[in-house]
């Protein structure tokens, strides 16, 4: 596998529901973003981890958990979910914090 | 804060005609700026990017921007649109100490017309 790779590529899960997004970057990187891309906003930045440390948050509700064990994975943990929250997840990765790229993103439906 | 403003959500062009895509930032310091494409059910590609140094920047796909400081612009430009530029466009500005805090655009759905 190359580049950046994101798992699953679709979840629908319920309110209630615990699901986890996970993103492996083979890139070498040493910061990996996740980012909300939903329908009628632009794409907001919603974390940031350099070298597995968290840099960014950028006012996520706790709902969104997000989890860096190392360099090459970061993890997204859901849990109570709103509808509100449907949307393309994307994870990035950088090696110099400018030159972002980017995986193909999850599809996220909360019913 | 900065801000990042692409006027218009949608753009047809025929196939073989030029195009150019507008972005407009706001940001205190000297930006760095990018241009990204997504196609439909996929992640966002790098298209070019502007760090410093020569204004004009040349990108893949035969894409290349403009840096104007002056109108504080970064427009994407290509002499000859192909049925497989059809996207999603996304301008971009990185902020913070390492640029990497990045601000999008509302971004610009390309058609092309055969």
């Amino acid at each position: 596998e190359t580049g950046v790779t994101q798992t699953p590529r679709h979840l629908v899960m319920g309110m209630t529901n615990k699901k986890s997004l996970k993103c492996e970057q083979h890139l070498g990187h040493n910061a990996m973003y996740w980012y909300k891309q939903s329908a009628k906003k632009p794409l907001e930045l919603m974390f940031v981890y350099n070298f597995k440390e968290q840099t960014e948050n950028n006012s996520v509700p706790s709902r969104f958990s997000p989890e860096c064990p190392n360099s090459s994975h970061l993890f997204l943990h859901l849990h109570t979910l709103q509808p509100e929250d449907s949307a393309l997840y994307l994870c990035a990765s950088s090696q110099d914090n400018r030159l972002q790229y980017f995986g193909p993103g999850t599809r996220l439906t909360v019913l | 804060a900065q801000s990042v403003t692409q006027p218009d959500i949608h753009i047809t062009v025929s196939e073989g005609a030029s195009l150019e895509l507008r972005c407009n930032y706001s940001y205190g310091a000297t930006p760095y700026l990018f241009w990204y494409v997504q196609s439909p059910g996929q992640g966002l590609q790098l298209l070019l990017k502007y760090f410093s140094g020569d204004t004009l920047v040349q990108g893949i796909k035969g894409f290349e921007a403009e840096f104007k400081r002056s109108q504080s612009s970064f427009n994407l430009r290509k002499p000859s649109v192909h049925w497989s530029d059809a996207a999603e466009y996304f301008c971009a500005v990185g902020a913070g100490n390492a640029g990497n805090m990045l601000t999008f655009g509302g971004g610009t759905r390309l058609m092309v017309k055969p």
